[in-house]
């Protein structure tokens, strides 16, 4: 399978805290894109990071990627129960530049 | 930023029969729209690229007969499942590809199926 591994695959934290989520992935990528589902709905766009870069901030997300490990990690810092939610890191490949190649998922759960 | 939509959000049919679903990009024309597929607590798999006025190309193991797809405009495509099963309930979620905001893609809300 092409798919992308994260980890943890559920993530329970108290609002405040720090929720950190990784993603690796098997092939040459042009950029690695995180995005958020809540339970039932569609995806949010969260951020894209392209391959050339090693860390991009949006707000309270934080992410980095590191193409030798073929790894990427996303931050959210000071979480709210609001986040709670789904998180999938997504890939598109070098030689193939429309598909999005989906990891598996972390639930996380932000309790009051 | 981009909208889409889908049609209808959830959809019971009985087994034997066709169901379609609705992709519509309302504030922007795509040339490439993607069809997902997810399982309960699983991730989201691309069953395959819509292209206005093409064929549709389907991945691996997806069957193009029994998931029918069209893009007749730029900003529509459909997918038609053919004698629904009950094997094929699940979430189904179509993408567009905004082509000025570069590789973002843009998800509807989803459609439920379920197959009794």
């Amino acid at each position: 399978s092409q798919q992308g591994e994260e980890d943890p695959q559920a993530l329970s934290i108290q609002e405040g805290e720090n929720a950190t989520m990784n993603c690796s992935y098997k092939t040459s990528i042009n950029n690695l894109q995180w995005y958020r589902q809540n339970s039932g709905r569609g995806l949010v766009h969260l951020i894209l990071i392209r391959s050339n870069e090693r860390e991009k901030h949006s707000g309270r997300l934080r992410v980095t990627l590191d193409t030798s490990k073929k790894s990427s990690s996303l931050l959210i810092t000071a979480s709210r129960a609001a986040d709670t939610a789904s998180y999938f890191c997504a890939t598109l490949r070098s030689y193939n530049t429309d598909k999005l190649i989906f990891g598996t998922g972390t639930r996380l759960q932000v309790f009051p | 930023g981009a909208v889409v939509s889908q049609h209808p959000s959830w959809v019971i049919c009985k087994s034997g029969t066709s169901v379609k679903i609705e992709c519509r990009s309302l504030d922007f024309q795509a040339t490439t729209m993607f069809w997902y597929r997810q399982f309960p607590k699983q991730s989201l798999m691309l069953m395959a690229t819509s292209n206005e006025g093409s064929k549709a190309t389907y991945e691996q193991g997806v069957e193009k007969d029994k998931f029918l797809i069209n893009h007749a405009s730029l900003t529509l495509s459909t997918l038609t499942v053919t004698s629904a099963h009950p094997e094929d309930s699940s979430f189904y979620i179509c993408s567009a590809r905004v082509e000025t905001s570069g590789d973002e893609q843009f998800f509807g809300p989803g459609t439920r199926l379920t197959v009794l």
